[in-house]
């Protein structure tokens, strides 16, 4: 079964401080895509970032950079020195075939991330 | 870049009355549209997948009479919430996808709020 995990719930930083958020993934398939997304308080899902399963490079976009490890099935999000604005919920998720059923996506729980000034 | 219009962004009814969502992909036609639900507090989770001019596919606990999803053209798919009842009061959100693509745009989802 497909299934995505992200353990921390809430996480409460001071603004500035780096902090990462965790993403756990279960999958069969060897062809699938991960992605975050932003949700702020508006609910529309703001697109951060997809990543295919062959591509095991990180990503750095800004003060955001992304750690891909298969090996340990993570997909864990970092950004660094956060912004007050950086507050919002934050969901990973996993698209779990390329072609037949491309663009379903399994979400985690999300991780509510407040910054504060 | 491709943009899918969902309206209306928030909607109130009375109980027992149906609501229309419709989910537009502007710039693209879009093959297979998904339908996601969001209660408050949780995450997005999959209602069904909608491919133009076939019916709808429903995932598990999701009743198909009362989430009556069409997808009459290549871009434009929506969401009858029949009957409504306060527990249907959520995040309704949308995403289509371009044929043969893996990856799907989302709209700006519907609040809807059953009093």
């Amino acid at each position: 079964a497909q299934k995505v995990t992200q353990a921390q719930t809430e996480i409460s930083v001071v603004e500035k401080e780096d902090v990462t958020l965790d993403c756990v993934y279960e999958t069969r398939d060897t062809t699938y895509y991960l992605f975050w997304y932003k949700q702020p308080p508006s609910g529309e899902l703001v697109f951060l970032i997809r990543r295919n399963s062959f591509d095991e490079q990180n990503e750095i976009s800004g003060r955001y950079s992304w750690n891909f490890q298969k090996s340990t099935s993570s997909f864990n999000f970092t950004i660094t020195a956060s912004q007050v604005v950086d507050s919002a919920v934050y969901f990973c998720a996993l698209s779990d075939t390329f072609y037949n059923q491309g663009g379903k996506l399994i979400f985690g729980q999300g991780t509510e991330l407040s910054v504060k000034p | 870049g491709a943009v899918v219009s969902q309206h209306p962004s928030r909607v109130i009814c009375k109980s027992g009355t149906s609501v229309k969502i419709e989910c537009r992909s502007l710039d693209f036609q879009a093959t297979t549209m998904f339908w996601y639900r969001q209660f408050p507090k949780q995450s997005l989770m999959l209602m069904a997948t909608s491919n133009e001019g076939s019916k709808a596919t429903y995932e598990q606990g999701v009743e198909k009479d009362k989430f009556l999803i069409n997808h009459a053209s290549l871009t434009l798919s929506t969401l009858t919430v029949t009957s409504a009842h306060p527990e249907d009061s959520s995040f309704y959100i949308c995403s289509a996808r371009v044929g043969g693509s893996a990856e799907a745009f989302f709209g700006q989802g519907t609040r809807l709020t059953v009093v």
